[in-house]
């Protein structure tokens, strides 16, 4: 089955500076890689989600880019804020009736 | 507000004790799951159903039963909870058909003593 490793476990920045988290699968059917913020004390909300036939996409001040052929997703948030402080999960899919893979999280906290 | 609703949000139950988490979600999704969501462990999938009068085991199922109620809602019944069920509880729902995220409720807190 689909395997998801995520890293950092831990990230802590400096307000205003750049993170990075990446995520690396193991199926190459996998085809639907979504990203997931979840703040203390809530669950999980969608804030981006990249598809196999696109390389990159942005939203704001958070975008997502994904290298097919070493099977590797990552997530770029710039100009941090501390409201950007939050559990993030990426996940890996076949999409259609398959149940998606979930890394197993990364803590980022950003220091005002 | 659209979405996923979830209840209770904390319980307290004693070792050998049932109860029933509750799931309800208004966006006509036919796609519902149970996960459990343990520190360093990630989601784990408890169960899942792909649309109503269906139901299939996740990662975690044992210990664990589910009931597809309607569209709408999604039941978690624990018939005799033990402490390694002491965890935090998410439904979700999502759209059917290629590349659709999860909409997840805010989540059950549950203790076994």
């Amino acid at each position: 089955g689909e395997n998801v490793e995520q890293h950092p476990s831990t990230l802590s920045v400096q307000e205003g500076d750049s993170a990075v988290i990446k995520c690396t699968y193991s199926d190459s059917a996998s085809n639907y890689f979504p990203w997931y913020k979840q703040e203390l004390g809530k669950g999980p909300q969608l804030i981006i989600d990249i598809r196999s036939n696109v390389g990159e996409k942005k939203d704001q001040r958070i975008a997502v880019t994904l290298n097919k052929t070493a099977k590797h997703f990552s997530l770029h948030i710039t100009e941090t804020q501390p409201e950007d402080s939050a559990v993030y999960f990426c996940a890996a899919s076949k999409g259609g009736s398959y149940i998606p893979t979930f890394g197993r999280g990364t803590s980022l906290i950003v220091h005002p | 507000n659209a979405g996923v609703t979830q209840t209770p949000k904390f319980q307290v139950l004693k070792t050998g004790q049932s109860m029933t988490l509750q799931c309800a979600q208004d966006m006509n999704h036919n796609s519902m799951y149970w996960y459990r969501q343990d520190p360093g462990m990630g989601l784990r999938l408890i169960y899942y159903s792909a649309s109503e009068g269906t139901t299939d085991k996740g990662e975690v199922p044992n210990g664990y039963n589910v009931s597809r109620l309607n569209k709408r809602e999604f039941s978690l019944r624990l018939e005799s909870a033990a402490p390694s069920q002491t965890s935090v509880y998410f439904c979700a729902s999502s759209e059917d058909g290629e590349g659709y995220g999860y909409t997840f409720g805010s989540g059950t807190r549950l203790t076994v003593v």
